[in-house]
């Protein structure tokens, strides 16, 4: 199993509250994702990261924020959490230099906004 | 924009029934598609890879195969363990993102 964690894994939080998301791996890839899952939509990127604080937009980032400062650890923040954010987050790690396309997927985090 | 669609959406099969699943994709060019496995309460587990048209790959009683519009993965005399949802995803050529269809969900009954 691709060595990666997040944390926490169940959240309950109210509206307006400031939420972070931890995704840690221990296998030294250079790509990070985050990705949420609801029902009756794929797997939605919401946003991803190419290497130390570089970061980009995936096509559900709106209300949503991420930071990359080692290579291990990619957070993601909701500043203000809605109820719309409630879902299933999910955390993906690859390495195509590495010749690693196949991205690996975290255990998840169950988070809802009351 | 690329786009994945997989059907059915749900199959119940009795243990013994092979049966196919569909991933039919747009995409401008493909780099590579790719088949997860995910169990209730848990992340996608990846199973294949499959990057040009005709290719084939397999594992256990799975079988994934890829034309220029489509894939199949072919599940043959099903067990009860392999119920579980079937998540295909298509990369595009210069691209390292990922777009998923919503996925098949599988229940094979003993």
């Amino acid at each position: 199993d691709a060595g990666i964690t997040q944390s926490p894994r169940h959240k309950v939080t109210e509206t307006g509250t400031p939420v972070t998301l931890r995704c840690h791996q221990t296998e030294n890839h250079r790509y990070m994702y985050w990705y949420r899952q609801d029902p009756g939509h794929g797997l939605r990127l919401i946003h991803y990261s190419y290497g130390v604080k570089d970061t980009d937009k995936g096509e559900v980032s709106d209300g949503y924020s991420v930071s990359r400062s080692k290579t291990e650890d990619f957070l993601l923040t909701l500043e203000s959490a809605t109820s719309s954010q409630t879902s299933v987050y999910f955390c993906a790690i690859s390495d195509p230099a590495g010749g690693q396309e196949t991205q690996y997927f975290g255990p998840g985090t169950r988070l809802l906004v009351l | 924009e690329d786009q994945v669609t997989q059907s059915p959406e749900a199959l119940r099969l009795q243990e013994g029934e092979s049966s196919s699943l569909n991933c039919s994709y747009t995409v401008s060019g493909l780099r590579g598609l790719f088949w997860y496995r995910q169990d209730p309460g848990k992340g996608p587990e990846f199973l294949f890879t499959l990057y040009s048209a005709g290719e084939e790959k397999e594992k256990e009683r799975l079988k994934a195969t890829l034309t220029k519009k489509e894939s199949f993965l072919h599940i043959t005399a099903p067990k009860p363990e392999d119920s579980a949802t079937y998540l295909c995803a298509v990369q595009a050529t210069g691209n390292n993102r990922l777009a998923f269809g919503k996925g098949n969900q599988v229940v094979v009954i003993p």
